[in-house]
């Protein structure tokens, strides 16, 4: 098993640009979430989905959509890239939600300029 | 929403001394909670994690505490090394699998 493999890992934008950061994961989970990490503080959860088909918003979800057409797939997608969304993005994944812990992906580190 | 505050920010320890990490949660609908291990340039890492209706749990040189009525839950790590120095991320997850991570303690073990 992969687990989680996210693409790309680094990533340069200009201001307005749009991008489609990818993750996938090889172990049926039924729940995907994308994280942000800024500099020095914690994580800060995006948007989450528990299944095909159904996404809903976590913290920080403005400047952000996301799709889950399939139980492998959560890309997050950033439609015009503004410097406050510099950061590194994690997509996690967990097999029921609930008590469990979190596979991560190894991050998207993207910078905005 | 669930807000956690971790503390301290930073912690240095001797090679061989204890360290402790605490954090609060703000809703007593969250039951789970796990700490995760990020080393610079890395993903996080479970290390350890608890469910709401045990009090403690222990793992080697790792454990976790948690006081449901107060709202709080701590890592201690005894005989420290070297290699545990790393950032550390305490979260409180509800049932959706929704974590809200601490800003994490950066820990530095001195040889």
């Amino acid at each position: 098993n992969a687990g989680v493999t996210q693409t790309p890992k680094f990533r340069i934008l200009k201001i307005g640009q749009s991008m489609t950061l990818q993750c996938t994961q090889d172990m049926n989970h039924n729940y995907m979430y994308w994280y942000r990490q800024d500099p020095g503080m914690g994580l800060k959860l995006i948007y989450y989905s528990v299944g095909a088909g159904i996404t809903d918003k976590g913290e920080v979800p403005n400047g952000y959509n996301v799709s889950r057409s399939t139980t492998e797939d959560f890309p997050l997608r950033l439609e015009l890239a503004a410097p406050s969304q510099t950061s590194v993005y994690f997509c996690a994944s967990s097999l029921t939600g609930g008590a469990e812990k979190l596979f991560f992906g190894s991050g998207t580190q993207l910078s905005v300029l | 929403g669930e807000n956690v505050e971790q503390h301290p920010s930073t912690l240095s320890v001797q090679e061989g001394d204890s360290a402790v990490i605490k954090c609060t949660y703000s809703d007593s609908a969250s039951n789970y909670f796990p700490w995760y291990k990020q080393e610079l340039g890395k993903r996080p890492q479970l290390i350890i994690d608890i469910r709401s209706n045990v009090g403690e749990k222990k793992d080697q040189r790792i454990a976790v505490t948690l006081n449901k009525t107060a709202k709080h839950f701590s890592l201690h790590i005894t005989e420290t090394q070297p290699e545990d120095s790393a950032v550390y991320f305490c979260a409180a997850s509800d049932n959706a699998g929704k974590s809200t991570f601490g800003d994490g303690t950066t820990l530095t073990v001195k040889p």
